[in-house]
């Protein structure tokens, strides 16, 4: 069955570097998508990505999604206090299987003022 | 507002005493999914929906059931719970096609003590 795995687990930063995370799949990825999760709470999504090659931005968040369609990474540029959580990379399973995700193990963040 | 609903958010058991954790949705989502979420775990699938009385198991179904009779309504059942279903419970749904977002409920942090 595909897995996702996250690296790293956790990072702490300084507020205002740039950070990368990233998620590689076991198989190939028909569909990524990226959530953001504060402690305990909610997944609140944040982009989804389709096509090889693609890339996404919104604010200060750019995701991409490699050629070869196995792995997407993550980067935040300039980060922020309001950018720590728990992030977490979700893809349909096995191929595209209309809505049911399995998901990484999450990468923690902390940003530090 | 587009949503979904999970009751209770909160949620102290003792073992063995039947439960029963409810989620909503309101955008006439097809597909509908619970997971529960751990340390170092990450986010694992229980059981999910595809429609009005479809289900099949996820990833970790012991000890869980649930029910699919209206399209709006998917309750986790926990039959006699155990400490070991001390976890954050997430209700989400989605369209149903690939490539399409799930929205997540806020969550349910369930203790048996």
């Amino acid at each position: 069955s595909q897995e996702l795995e996250q690296s790293p687990q956790s990072l702490i930063v300084q507020e205002g570097k740039n950070l990368t995370i990233n998620c590689t799949s076991s198989k190939t990825l028909y569909g990524l998508y990226w959530y953001k999760q504060k402690y305990g709470e909610g997944l609140i999504f944040l982009m989804m990505l389709q096509k090889g090659g693609e890339e996404k931005s919104h604010e200060k968040i750019t995701a991409k999604l490699d050629e070869k369609k196995q792995q997407s990474s993550l980067h935040i540029t300039a980060s922020q206090p309001s950018h720590a959580g728990i992030y977490l990379c979700g893809a349909d399973r096995d191929g595209g299987s209309q809505g049911n995700l399995i998901f990484g193990k999450g990468t923690k963040l902390s940003v530090k003022p | 507002e587009a949503q979904v609903t999970q009751n209770p958010r909160y949620l102290i058991t003792v073992t063995g005493k039947k439960l029963t954790v409810t989620c909503s949705q309101n955008m006439n989502h097809e597909y509908m999914s619970w997971y529960r979420q751990d340390p170092g775990l990450g986010l694992r699938q229980i059981y999910y929906s595809m429609n009005v009385e479809v289900t099949d198991k996820g990833d970790v179904p012991e000890g869980y059931k649930v029910s699919r009779k209206e399209k709006r309504n998917f309750p986790l059942i926990l039959e006699s719970p155990s400490p070991n279903q001390t976890s954050l419970y997430f209700c989400a749904s989605s369209p149903g096609r690939s490539n399409t977002e799930a929205f997540f409920g806020q969550g349910t942090r369930l203790t048996v003590v």
